[in-house]
């Protein structure tokens, strides 16, 4: 079976660098999206295409790839960043669609 | 407004059947391709069920094969999902995305929760 692989946490203080990673043999043939879910609320799409942001996310969040290795990277961490972070992916015609398990970054 | 709301969730006993919708509004429905993604209670997302636009391909991840029908009406801007023979193991937020091709799922509607307990 296939899976994608993430950190069950990270943890960084205000103003540093928070970088996630999210593993899987797929990653050098498809594209990685990364979604933000605060508590209570649905999944927000942070990037698309492995480094492409949609509107109205802030420029702190970028991501990037490496071999299969997707890496959510976001700068000058806030506050407001806290959030469960999942990665996904399309694994084949029969599974359009996979995310990793989620990490949970705690803002200290 | 560019919006996904979800209704027809609630508590089942294990073995009945429920059946969800999501009404879009917005934009072009008929034009998307729409999925129903899940969340257990404390757990992770995890993807149900796919149709593309002109219910041309439906897809559905194994666990729910056989006991799940997702549809659509593009003439009501509407997705649905028939859940049959429910389990307890279903229980959780289900989530209506649009999307989920090249472009990711770029609207996620605000979730409705399915409880199925004895």
């Amino acid at each position: 079976s296939y899976e994608l692989t993430q950190p069950p946490s990270v943890s960084v203080s205000p103003g540093q660098t928070a970088s996630i990673t999210c593993s899987g043999d797929v990653l050098p043939d498809k594209y990685m999206y990364w979604y933000q879910q605060k508590p209570g609320q649905a999944p927000v799409m942070v990037i698309y295409k492995d480094s492409e942001r949609p509107s109205g996310i802030p420029a702190r969040f970028s991501g990037s790839t490496s071999g299969t290795t997707a890496t959510l990277t976001i700068n000058g961490v806030q506050a407001e960043d806290e959030a469960d972070y999942y990665c996904q992916s399309a694994i084949s015609r029969d599974i359009p669609v996979l995310f990793g398990g989620g990490t949970k970054l705690t803002v200290l | 407004e560019v919006r996904l709301v979800e209704s027809g969730g609630g508590p089942v006993k294990p073995g009945e059947s429920l059946r969800l919708s999501c009404e879009a509004s917005g934009f072009s429905f008929s034009t998307f391709s729409m999925n129903w993604v899940r969340q257990a209670p404390g757990k992770g997302l995890e993807w149900v069920s796919s149709i593309t636009s002109k219910s041309s391909f439906i897809y559905y991840t194994d666990s729910v094969k056989g006991r799940f029908t997702i549809s659509r009406d593009n003439a009501k801007n509407s997705l649905y999902l028939q859940m049959d023979n429910l389990r307890v193991e279903d229980t959780a937020v289900f989530y209506c995305v649009r999307g989920f091709g090249n472009d990711g799922g770029d609207l996620w509607g605000q979730g409705t929760l399915v409880t199925v307990s004895s």
